[in-house]
């Protein structure tokens, strides 16, 4: 089975700090997503890759970035944290499309 | 642009009920597929269902079954003799893989909470 293993499933930091979100897959999948879940807005895409060092900005990519420099690898940045970018973060990788995603268990982060 | 709408936003129902999620999609292309996540409190996305647009047959699986009609646009999710394990957050989800900008990109609902009771 593939696995998508998200580095913190909680996290605090303070408003203004840089952030990273870490995401790693083990089944060599070339896509990678990174969506925020919000209650009663479901899932939205910030950011997706569909290769190494590659990135498209998805729905609400304001205030991200992201890095992929390794394939299994896929990292959110937010560099500089806000109040209103408290959220949990979803991770997710695909092979193919059609097959849906395969996600990570998520990192709840709070930004005081 | 592609839209997926899950108006119920939750539901509460006594185990052993039948319970029915509805979902209603949004596109413009004709080469999509439709999935049913299911996330329970521990917060990880299991995937439950996908089905291609060319095939309307309905599912069934187990207490599981999926109503896909591409004449209402929808993909109703029904649970028969619901427990309480099924108690979840569950997501409608779209993807277009025929081309253009929004390929590739996985559209969700906004969830239905479902709680069920002993």
């Amino acid at each position: 089975d593939v696995k998508v293993t998200q580095s913190s499933r909680y996290l605090v930091k303070r408003t203004g700090e840089k952030v990273f979100l870490e995401c790693v897959q083990d089944m060599d999948h070339e896509n990678m997503f990174w969506y925020r879940q919000d209650p009663g807005l479901g899932l939205r895409l910030i950011y997706f890759s569909y290769d190494v060092k590659m990135k498209e900005k998805g729905d609400i990519p304001e205030g991200y970035s992201v890095s992929r420099e390794k394939k299994e690898r896929f990292s959110l940045i937010l560099e500089s944290a806000s109040t209103n970018q408290t959220s949990m973060y979803l991770c997710a990788s695909s092979l193919p499309l059609m097959n849906g995603y395969t996600f990570g268990s998520g990192t709840r982060l709070t930004v005081v | 642009a592609q839209k997926v709408t899950q108006a119920q936003t939750e539901i509460s129902v006594v185990e052993k009920e039948d319970v029915t999620l509805d979902c209603v999609y949004e596109t413009r292309d004709t080469t999509y597929y439709l999935f049913w996540y299911k996330q329970p409190p521990s917060g990880e996305l299991v995937f439950l269902i996908r089905r291609n647009s060319f095939d309307e047959q309905n599912e069934i699986s187990g207490r599981y079954s999926w109503n896909f009609q591409k004449s209402t646009s929808s993909f109703n999710f029904t649970i028969t003799a619901s427990q309480v394990v099924d108690s979840a957050v569950y997501f409608c989800a779209l993807i277009h893989i025929g081309g253009g900008t929004s390929y590739g990109k996985l559209t969700f609902g906004q969830g239905t909470i479902l709680t069920v009771h002993p």
